[in-house]
């Protein structure tokens, strides 16, 4: 079986600092990860994923994400924080073992940036 | 931008009634898909269509829900007799796709609200 954990519901960062928004995965085979932002009453929007190469992953907003195998993490980073950025993210997990290629959500965690 | 596209955007339905939730994919795509959302819990996967056929489905997806593609264009999803426990936002979902790292894009979702 194939989860991802999000230990924060909440992540509070002044503008213009660093964000960190944390996940970690677990699946049996090989993973491929991504990352999406809700903003309110909005559907989905995909920002970036990891699929194999390179650890660091740049996407959408100057975000990037840090594929970490040994720690089985897949962290979502971005060195300049917007208030605009504000918004719901999740991680998520594809086992590629997986044949009905089924995407697994983390519970999301709420990303606030004040001015 | 292709995107997907979902009508309703909000439907308010009475217990015990059908609905059909609808969704137009991005064009070139292969692979479908419907996730939900109660308000406030994480996304769940509902179910995966492939070649006119459900390639994968969740517990959530029992014998009162069902999909189909009635045409080259469109992708439905219908809750035989709703119940309250159903008010969430649905999510049609599309991917180009078997390989796991295709990316799925997500529509703006439609929320049902059973009362």
């Amino acid at each position: 079986a194939q989860s991802v954990a999000q230990p924060e519901d909440q992540v509070n960062v002044a503008e213009g600092n660093p964000l960190t928004v944390k996940c970690t995965y677990s699946v049996s085979g090989n993973p491929y990860l991504f990352w999406y932002v809700q903003y309110p009453n909005r559907g989905l929007q995909f920002l970036l994923k990891y699929i194999t190469g390179d650890n660091l992953v740049k996407g959408s907003y100057g975000f990037e994400a840090e594929f970490n195998k040994s720690q089985t993490s897949f962290h979502l980073k971005k060195p300049s924080a917007l208030v605009s950025d504000s918004a719901l993210y999740f991680c998520a997990v594809r086992d590629g073992r997986n044949a009905g290629n089924m995407l697994t959500f983390g519970g999301g965690t709420r990303l606030m940036v004040k001015p | 931008e292709p995107e997907v596209t979902q009508t309703p955007s909000h439907q308010v339905t009475q217990m015990g009634q059908e609905v059909i939730l609808r969704c137009v994919p991005i064009s070139n795509h292969l692979y479908f898909y419907w996730y939900r959302q109660i308000l406030g819990q994480k996304v769940e996967f509902l179910v995966s269509f492939y070649n006119n056929e459900i390639s994968e489905k969740s517990e959530i997806f029992d014998d009162q829900f069902s999909v189909e593609r009635p045409d080259g264009s469109n992708f439905t999803l219908k809750i035989r007799s709703t119940k309250l426990e159903d008010s969430a936002m649905y999510f049609c979902a599309s991917s180009g796709g078997p390989n796991p790292g295709n990316t799925i894009y997500f529509g703006e979702g439609s929320w049902l609200t059973v009362v």
